[in-house]
């Protein structure tokens, strides 16, 4: 049973690009939230999608977006990159109904 | 808005010393509390799920409490291999998002 998975595994941008992460949740899985985890925090809550609409954000800027697909992946897009947006970016996926979330590996993403 | 404070933000044991780790929280009506694992450079492992004050639960050398205030994960006789950075989220009634601490950084050595 294959768990969570993202791409890339690590990726570096300059300042002001733009950057698309990807996610495939657990078989099985219809929700994916995102969260950002900087060096030595815990992670922060980015947003959710299900039946491919936002459902919940966090306190992150319009610059980050999201899609989710008809077979329930999901990808976070960054907009006009900033050094600050240096991190860990996680996905998780989970039931609806559920209140566990499964984290994939995530996607190390190092701005310059 | 919902908090979650973790302490201490470091703990050195020995192999074979039991100590526990604290996890404060307060949240607008509790859905769920969650234990995870994680390794430096990847994602959290799912440890354990409390949806109650008084609840418990256990898996190998790990137990989990939990009160209306705080959780407690109580390691006992840790490896090197629990060594690691542990880290509490809450889930509220109202939503699905997942509320962390900074997470406690675990170490054992032999």
């Amino acid at each position: 049973d294959a768990g969570v998975t993202q791409s890339p595994t690590h990726l570096i941008k300059t300042r002001g690009q733009q950057v698309t992460l990807r996610c495939s949740p657990k078989s099985g899985h219809d929700t994916v939230s995102w969260y950002q985890q900087a060096l030595g925090q815990g992670p922060q809550f980015i947003f959710q999608y299900y039946e491919e609409e936002e459902r919940q954000r966090g306190n992150f800027p319009d610059r980050f977006s999201g899609h989710q697909f008809p077979n329930y992946s999901s990808e976070l897009n960054v907009n006009a990159l900033l050094l600050g947006d240096s991190a860990l970016y996680l996905c998780a996926s989970s039931l609806l109904g559920g209140s566990t979330q499964y984290f994939g590996p995530g996607t190390r993403l190092l701005v310059l | 808005e919902d908090q979650v404070t973790q302490s201490p933000e470091a703990l050195r044991l020995q192999e074979g010393e039991s100590s526990s780790l604290n996890c404060s929280y307060t949240v607008s009506g509790l859905r769920g509390l969650f234990w995870y694992r994680q390794d430096p450079g990847k994602g959290p492992e799912f440890l354990f799920t409390l949806y109650s004050a008084g609840e418990e639960k256990e898996k190998e050398r790990l137990k989990a409490t939990l009160t209306k205030k705080e959780s407690f994960l109580h390691i006992t006789a840790p490896k090197p291999e629990d060594s690691a950075t542990y880290l509490c989220a809450v889930q509220a009634e109202t939503g699905n998002m997942l509320t962390f601490g900074g997470g406690t950084r675990l170490m054992v050595k032999p």
